[in-house]
């Protein structure tokens, strides 16, 4: 059974850092393409972030490129994101997800989510 | 970046019934050197991550129950779910994977009536 865990979430004040970690089990992890996506009750849906299955391609969305960095371990199956400079607007749950398959990009498995709140 | 839109912001349906949910994205999804449509559809309860139900468009994801159904091509694509079920109430979203940034519709709310 495919399991996707983040962890690392919580309070932080605006400036500060975060890394969130997804331990993925019950399946070959170092064969998919991994996202970050978060979700805001006012802004919906939003990708932030993707790493390919070697980790030598990450894309980022403009709202958090240069401040936020993906990453994975291969070896220990697990998938970062490293949360700098982080600001009120970053707020909110965060969720790691798998694709679907190797060749599709869409999102077939998701994590429960970690609340990651930046407020003073 | 593709804007995707869906209609209506929301919608209630009796059990039974049929339910149709409409999603147009700024710009062509389709890839003209595989023929596939890089369009998804999720389904989101409250307090639980998305589920993805419809993956290129129409492709049911395993164990997705045969009354959703996804179509459309191009810019217009349409989710359908026949004979309503309670557990169907949920929010649900398209999503265009066709080009970084990825992006989803506003979500669509639906109840029964």
């Amino acid at each position: 059974e495919v399991q996707l865990v983040e962890s690392g979430g919580g309070l932080v004040q605006p400036g500060g850092s975060l890394r969130l970690s997804c331990a993925a089990s019950g399946f070959t992890f170092s064969t998919y393409w991994m996202h970050w996506v978060r979700q805001t009750p006012g802004k919906g849906l939003v990708w932030v972030s993707r790493i390919n299955s070697d980790g030598t391609t990450t894309t980022y969305a403009d709202s958090v490129k240069g401040r936020f960095t993906i990453s994975r371990d291969n070896a220990k199956n697990t998938l970062y994101l490293q949360m700098n400079s982080l600001r009120a607007e970053d707020t909110a749950v965060y969720y790691c997800a798998r694709a679907t398959t190797v060749t599709s990009l869409s999102f077939g498995y998701w994590g429960q989510g970690i609340l990651v709140t930046v407020s003073s | 970046d593709i804007v995707m839109t869906q209609s209506p912001d929301s919608l209630a349906v009796s059990l039974g019934e049929r339910a149709t949910i409409n999603c147009k994205s700024s710009q062509s999804v389709l890839f003209s050197s595989n023929n596939k449509n890089y369009l998804a559809w999720y389904q989101q309860t409250p307090g639980q991550p998305p589920k993805l139900l419809i993956y290129w468009a129409s492709t049911r994801d395993s164990g997705v129950p045969d009354r959703f159904s996804g179509s459309g091509s191009g810019t217009d694509f349409t989710l359908t779910i026949s004979n309503l079920q309670a557990e169907d109430v949920a929010v649900y979203y398209c999503q265009q994977y066709y080009s970084t940034p990825y992006t989803f519709g506003q979500g669509t709310k639906l109840e029964i009536k």
